[in-house]
Formats: structure tokens, C-alpha cells, sequence
């Protein structure tokens, strides 16, 4: 079935050591994008790609960056994560169109940080 | 400014009960509305959505919602729950902002089914 993977599913990463997370789809949309879901709250928006067109959310922290290298892979990175970066991220995909196209979620990377 | 607001937290129901979450929104044009259902430690799943036409909207697991413009709410609803509907929901709406399209989310409603 066509989806959208998240790997890997847990991650623990040492307070500072940079961590790097996966998301991959074979719906061919060309909107993807990246949440963090902290325990018990709404997913935040981090940023989201256009195709290669890349699109920071306001209060994304530097420490938040992402590549798109081709149309089916995303790559969250955390250059030095914190303990507050402990938390739920979820990597959605959506073809842009009319606003009535739902976006699509992975099952997410639970993030640890020791 | 848009936005979602589920009143209710948490809500706690019997099984073979009927369920009803609230969710209000703030929009200025048109809305394009989303309930998604998240299991614990899974992500979002599509319930249903409405963006035009027939103000009740069927989605899958029996799910319902309707539409109602006067009073910019868009109830979820299930006749008779079964215990493994019990998640965490989240209204959505979907904003044109920067040309593409966010999802401006409630803070959800976590639902728990009495046996």
C-alpha cells in the first residue's frame, strides 16, 4: 500500500549529539511536512517543502533542519537537541491542490534524549 | 486569526454509547475542516473531512460530523462506540496561509470507553 514511513520508530540520542530522522513516501506528493507533538498536545508545525522549496516556520528553533533531496525523501535533523526536544515527530505528505486534500501522516519517531 | 477549539480535554463514555466531540473554529473565508483519530504511540489517521456541499460528512469507522456554519462548529459524532475507538481526536482546519496548505489543529479531545 502506498504510505508514509517513518524510521526509525524510537530514537535515543545523548543530550547535544546530533540526531537525524527519516521520513519516506510512495504517494508521489509533492508537499511534505514536519510536526513536533509533545505529550498530551496538538502537533506544531516545523517547517514543509514544495517540492524542493523549503518553508520555515517562525518559531522553528536553528536547531531544526530538514533536506528534501528527492520527491520521496525527507530528513529531519536536530543539530544539537536539548531535553526539551524529547517529544513525537511526525512527517505528513499532501499534493498540492485544493485545500480539501488531507494531509497524509506517518506513525511518527518518538524521540528520546538521554 | 484562525483557529480550533475542542472545549472538552477529556471526555470518558460506556460502550454502546453515542459519542459527540466539539469542535468550534475561527475562520475568515470558506473552511476546509479535518477530524483525525491518533492511537497512542501511532500518528495521525483521516476521519473525515468537509469542505463544500452536504454539511454532514460521513467518514470511515462509522464516524459522522456535520457542518453548521451559523454556529462555526463541526461536530464528530458515533452512534454506538466500541472500546476501540478510544484515542485522542483532533480537529483540524486548513489554512491557504503562504499559498500552501497548513493544518491549524485543536488541542484534541482524549477519548476513554468505559466496558
Amino acid at each position: 500500500d502506498a504510505m508514509v514511513i517513518q524510521n526509525p520508530r524510537y530514537q535515543v540520542t545523548q543530550f547535544g549529539k546530533p540526531v537525524t530522522l527519516s521520513c519516506s513516501q510512495t504517494l508521489n506528493h509533492n508537499v511534505m511536512y514536519w510536526y513536533q507533538q509533545k505529550s498530551s498536545q496538538a502537533p506544531k508545525l516545523l517547517f514543509h517543502y514544495y517540492d524542493k522549496d523549503f518553508n520555515n516556520e517562525a518559531d522553528t528553533p536553528d536547531n531544526f533542519q530538514s533536506r528534501r533531496p528527492n520527491t520521496s525523501f525527507c530528513f529531519l535533523d536536530i543539530r544539537s537537541p536539548g531535553l526539551g526536544d524529547a517529544a513525537m515527530y511526525l512527517c505528513a505528505t499532501r499534493l498540492y491542490g485544493d485545500l480539501n486534500q488531507p494531509q497524509h501522516f506517518g506513525d511518527g519517531t518518538r524521540l528520546s534524549i538521554l | 486569526a484562525q483557529s480550533v477549539t475542542q472545549p472538552d480535554i477529556h471526555i470518558t463514555v460506556s460502550e454502546g454509547a453515542s459519542l459527540e466531540l466539539r469542535c468550534n473554529y475561527s475562520y475568515g473565508a470558506t473552511p476546509y475542516l479535518f477530524w483525525y483519530v491518533q492511537s497512542p504511540g501511532q500518528g495521525l489517521q483521516l476521519l473525515l473531512k468537509y469542505f463544500s456541499g452536504d454539511t454532514l460528512v460521513q467518514g470511515i469507522k462509522g464516524f459522522e460530523a456535520e457542518f453548521k456554519r451559523s454556529q462555526s462548529s463541526f461536530n464528530l459524532r458515533k452512534p454506538s462506540v466500541h472500546w476501540s475507538v478510544a484515542a485522542e481526536y483532533f480537529c483540524a482546519v486548513g489554512s491557504s496561509s503562504g499559498g500552501y496548505n497548513k493544518l491549524i489543529f485543536g488541542a484534541g479531545t482524549r477519548l476513554a470507553v468505559h466496558p
